[in-house]
């Protein structure tokens, strides 16, 4: 079983719908990240929690420490949200980020 | 404002050869991280150093080395290259873990 798993694996969706995107993990950790990578490969960070939530535009992103668990919200969705959105854990103590799987969103005009 | 900066973008390099890999790092960021991100795979963490000095080691192979200098910037280098080793090398900077990373656009290595 993976440290971090993400579903849904792939996601469709069409312009203007709300998209949430699940991380779990099993580990203790410092922090998690949400991540976003396009296709040709860079990567950008979204964001990075430790409690809460926060939110930037169009994009929310929450957390529950006690039940492992991590949402990234898109509203009103875009063509240009499509790409690959990986949500990473650091874990307590060491300086490595466990990455997840990646979660292939296509939003469609 | 200043991203962080990896170089070359591109590289292609035959069997066995050497290869170096550089990443500047944001400016005031002490700590650099280097990942391996194979073809359809996630980022593997391979290696950290935080105020030049190595902090962390994942699935580094032997053949790999990387130092931090006193500008901060990193290099990965790669020696006796094999084909596995051809992928997309991620270098991210930050502050200690602290404020999240920020991630260079990557270097895709090619050995053919």
């Amino acid at each position: 079983k993976n440290e971090v798993e993400q579903s849904p694996q792939n996601l469709t969706a069409q312009e203007g719908e709300f998209i949430t995107i699940n991380c779990s993990y099993s580990v203790g950790i410092s922090a998690l990240h949400w991540l976003q990578q396009h296709p040709g490969g860079g990567i950008v960070s979204l964001f990075m929690l430790s409690s809460g939530k926060k939110k930037h535009g169009r994009l929310i992103a929450t957390i529950n420490i006690q039940e492992k668990h991590s949402s990234l919200h898109i509203t009103a969705s875009h063509p240009r949200d499509s790409a690959v959105y990986i949500c990473a854990v650091g874990r307590d103590n060491t300086d490595k980020l466990i990455f997840g799987t990646g979660t292939r969103l296509q939003v469609f005009p | 404002a200043a991203g962080v900066i990896q170089s070359p973008r591109h590289l292609i390099k035959e069997k066995r050869e050497t290869a170096t890999l550089k990443c500047y790092p944001i400016p005031r960021h002490d700590t650099v991280y280097w990942y391996q991100q194979g073809p359809g795979q996630d980022p593997q963490f391979l290696i950290s150093f935080y105020e030049k000095m190595q902090s962390d080691k994942g699935s580094i192979p032997d053949r790999f080395s990387a130092q931090q200098f006193s500008d901060y910037h990193s290099e990965l280098n790669m020696s006796s290259l094999e084909l596995g080793d051809s992928a997309l090398y991620f270098c991210a900077s930050g502050v200690d873990r602290v404020y999240g990373y920020t991630f260079g656009s990557g270097t895709r290595l090619t050995v053919v």
